[in-house]
């Protein structure tokens, strides 16, 4: 069973950094792109960025490029997503999911992690 | 970047049909059949219900279906029912190695 567990709530101020993480499970995590996704309170979904596991290709968002950095650790299956300096916007719950597709176009999110909430408050 | 545009709204009793819009450009919903649709319950993670344009992913409801016509993509719920009442967003791949969300749509299942 193909599974994305990711790491539990995060209670922050602003200035502080932040690393979450999504660990796969049930299928061959190299092989697959896992993308991360934000929704803040009451909004709609907003894509972050991708990583292909097997090589570190890593493409963002322009909307996030420079705003976050999308890392992973084949040899524990675990994606990552991380800030150096969180601010109260960044508060929202962010979504790890597998992503379908080549190296030249993304395809659909086919599997999603239960989410990690992040609150970003003095 | 500029999000795919949807209808804040959408409402239809059970056992109508509903279809909710899903409109881009060139460089992404009518430039590849890179099309998504998913399904968001309250508190819930999103849920894949149509892939590239308009597959269904493996049971999912065959009241869902999905299709596209230029630059403007289209998902049709049939048969409503009190459960479909969700979130819908579509998505599509965007020229530049990109992925773009639509900015989310509110059924109510009167």
């Amino acid at each position: 069973e193909v599974q994305l567990v990711q790491s539990g709530a995060e209670v922050k101020k602003p200035g502080e950094s932040l690393k979450i993480s999504c660990k796969g499970s049930g299928y061959s995590f190299t092989s697959y792109w896992i993308g991360w996704v934000r929704q803040m309170p009451g909004k709609g979904l907003e894509w972050m960025g991708i990583i292909y596991p097997r090589d570190s290709d890593t493409r963002y968002s322009p909307s996030f490029q420079g705003q976050v950095t999308i890392s992973a650790d084949k040899s524990i299956s675990t994606a990552y997503l991380q800030w150096s300096s969180l601010k109260a916007s960044d508060t929202a719950m962010y979504y790890c999911a597998r992503h379908r597709g080549s190296v030249a176009t993304i395809s659909y999110a086919d599997y999603w992690g239960q989410g990690t909430l992040v609150t970003v408050s003095s | 970047q500029s999000a795919l545009t949807q209808p804040a709204s959408v409402s239809g009793s059970p056992g109508q049909s509903i279809t909710i819009s899903c409109t881009g450009t060139s460089s992404d919903v009518g430039g590849y059949n890179y099309v998504s649709w998913y399904q968001q319950h309250p508190g819930k993670a999103p849920k894949l219900m149509i892939y590239d344009v308009s597959n269904r992913p493996s049971g999912v409801s065959n009241r869902f279906s999905g299709s596209k016509s230029g630059n403007t993509a289209s998902l049709t719920i049939s048969g409503l029912q009190a459960e479909d009442e969700a979130d819908y967003y579509c998505s599509s791949y965007r020229r530049s190695s990109t992925v773009v969300f639509g900015g989310g749509t509110k059924l109510t299942v009167l």
